[in-house]
């Protein structure tokens, strides 16, 4: 069981816009900046937003980060075939002194 | 180019050890946080150990329950991971990665992770 808590999968058709949600708590969510990473079956993890809401280079601006409360929300619009992968979010927890992350979410373009 | 190859991998049966190694280069290596983190065959992303630049303060995940050491030596700019008492759902794919400044910040460069095996 996951401290931060994603869907297991989430769904959409090429071109709409899809949310993933990440849950979380006032010791960690709450506390301090949310990472989100993609990861393609086989491949290592890629960060593509960091700090809530910001895009490193070369993440598309179709990848957007958003945080309320103790949840934050990665958005991805103008879908593509090639955006289907999985997708972690983590955070630093201030009561268990470690990095925790969501359970994945796993992107399905139909 | 920012580089981390991590190294020390292999077969091991439970209650063993074994020493995972990351070689990086590219960057100013003391200047950052390092972690490792790990994935089990079909599983999720699981943060393992991290330290400060300096490798003086250190933060483990809580399902180690001392079993693992995380190292770093600046001088010959490389991370380390100790492992011992190993158990069979310590395999995985462990991962070498840099953090963007300190141990609570994204994780923003991932070395291609090394597989680690226990079955007796």
């Amino acid at each position: 069981q996951s401290v931060l808590t994603q869907p297991p999968s989430v769904s959409a058709a090429p071109g709409q816009r899809v949310t993933i949600s990440c849950s979380g708590s006032n010791s960690n969510i709450g506390r301090s900046y949310v990472s989100w990473y993609q990861q393609f079956p086989g491949t290592v993890p890629k960060l593509i937003i960091s700090d809530d809401r910001n895009r490193p280079s070369g993440t598309p601006y179709r990848f957007s980060g958003s945080k309320s409360g103790t949840s934050a929300t990665l958005g991805i619009t103008g879908l593509q075939t090639g955006d289907e992968a999985s997708y972690y979010c983590a955070t630093w927890d201030f009561s268990l002194n470690a990095v925790v992350f969501g359970g994945g979410t796993k992107l399905t373009v139909l | 180019e920012i580089q981390l190859l991590e190294s020390g991998g292999g077969l091991v049966q439970p209650g063993g050890s074994l020493r995972l190694s990351c070689a990086v280069s590219g960057f100013n290596f003391r200047s950052y946080a390092m972690s490792w983190v790990r994935q089990a065959p079909g599983r999720g992303l699981e943060w393992v150990a991290g330290l400060n630049g300096g490798g003086d303060t250190t933060y483990y995940g809580e399902s180690l329950e001392g079993r693992f050491i995380i190292s770093r030596d600046n001088l010959k700019n490389t991370l380390f991971l100790q492992m011992s008492s190993l158990r069979v759902e310590d395999a995985a794919i462990y991962y070498c990665v840099k953090n963007q400044v300190s141990v609570v910040d994204a994780f923003d460069f991932w070395g291609q992770g090394t597989v680690v095996s226990v079955s007796a």
